[in-house]
C-alpha cells in the first residue's frame, strides 16, 4: 500500500525558533494536507495544498506542495508553547475533486521549551 | 457545536463482545470517513461513505467490521467479536461540503479498549 515517510519523528526546540518538517511518498498525490493533533483530540486541519509547486501560508505556518507531487514540507516560524503537539502530513488520491481516503504519515512530535 | 461529534468518547469492553461507535458529521457534508489510530501511529483509513453508500471499504481489516450510514448523515461503525488487537482510537471525519473541496474534518475520536 501507499506509504508516507515523515521526518523528523520528534523535535525539541526553544520558544522563538523556526521549525521545518517534511513528508515524502513513493506515490503521487493530488492533494496534501497538514494536521495537528493534541492529546485526546482528533487531528485539526492546518493547511491544504492542491497544486504542485503551491506555497500556502496560514499565520506562522507555511507549507509547500512539492513539484513532483511526491513530497511536501511544513514550516512553523517563531514557535510558541502552544505549538506543542503531533503534526501529521496526509496525501489524498489521484482524482481531483474526489473525496478520497487520506494516507497519513507517522507524525512529527514537537516539543517547545519556553 | 458545528464540528464532527463522536460517541461514546471512551468504550471499554471484553474480548468477544459487540460494540457500536457513532459519528455525527458536520451538517451538509456528503462524505464521511472512518479511520483507526493506534498509539504512536497516524490514522489509518477504514471506510468512506458518499451519501448513504460505502464508496470505498478497502480499509476494513476483516468481516468483523461493518459500518452503515442509512440516511446519509449519522454513521455507525460496528465491530463484532472484538479482539484485543481492535483496541485503538476510532476517528470519524466528514467533508465534501460547499467550499470544503477535498478537506476532511475530524471528530475527537472514540477510544476503544478491549480487555
Amino acid at each position: 500500500g501507499q506509504q508516507l515517510n515523515q521526518s523528523p519523528q520528534s523535535m525539541f526546540i526553544q520558544e522563538g525558533e523556526d521549525v521545518s518538517m517534511n513528508c515524502t511518498s513513493s506515490s503521487i498525490f493530488n492533494t496534501w494536507l497538514w494536521y495537528k493533533q493534541d492529546p485526546g483530540e482528533g487531528p485539526v486541519l492546518l493547511i491544504a495544498l492542491y497544486k504542485a509547486g503551491e506555497l500556502t501560508s496560514n499565520g506562522r505556518l507555511t507549507a509547500q506542495f512539492g513539484i513532483t507531487r511526491k513530497d511536501s514540507f511544513l514550516n512553523i516560524s517563531a514557535s510558541i508553547p502552544s505549538d506543542v503537539g503531533i503534526y501529521f502530513c496526509a496525501g489524498q488520491g489521484t482524482r481531483r475533486g474526489g473525496s478520497e481516503k487520506l494516507v497519513f504519515g507517522k507524525g512529527t512530535k514537537l516539543t517547545v521549551n519556553p | 457545536g458545528a464540528g464532527v461529534s463522536q460517541t461514546p468518547s471512551n468504550k471499554v469492553t471484553e474480548k468477544g463482545k459487540y460494540v457500536e461507535l457513532r459519528c455525527d458529521p458536520i451538517s451538509g457534508h456528503t462524505a464521511l470517513y472512518w479511520y483507526r489510530q493506534s498509539l504512536g501511529q497516524g490514522p489509518e483509513f477504514l471506510i468512506y461513505f458518499q451519501g448513504t453508500g460505502a464508496a470505498d471499504d478497502s480499509g476494513l481489516p476483516n468481516d468483523r467490521f461493518f459500518a452503515v450510514r442509512p440516511e446519509g448523515s449519522v454513521s455507525t461503525l460496528k465491530i463484532q467479536r472484538t479482539e484485543r488487537g481492535d483496541s485503538a482510537v476510532y476517528l470519524c471525519a466528514s467533508g465534501g461540503g460547499r467550499g470544503s473541496y477535498n478537506e476532511q474534518f475530524f471528530g475527537p475520536g472514540t477510544r476503544l479498549t478491549v480487555l
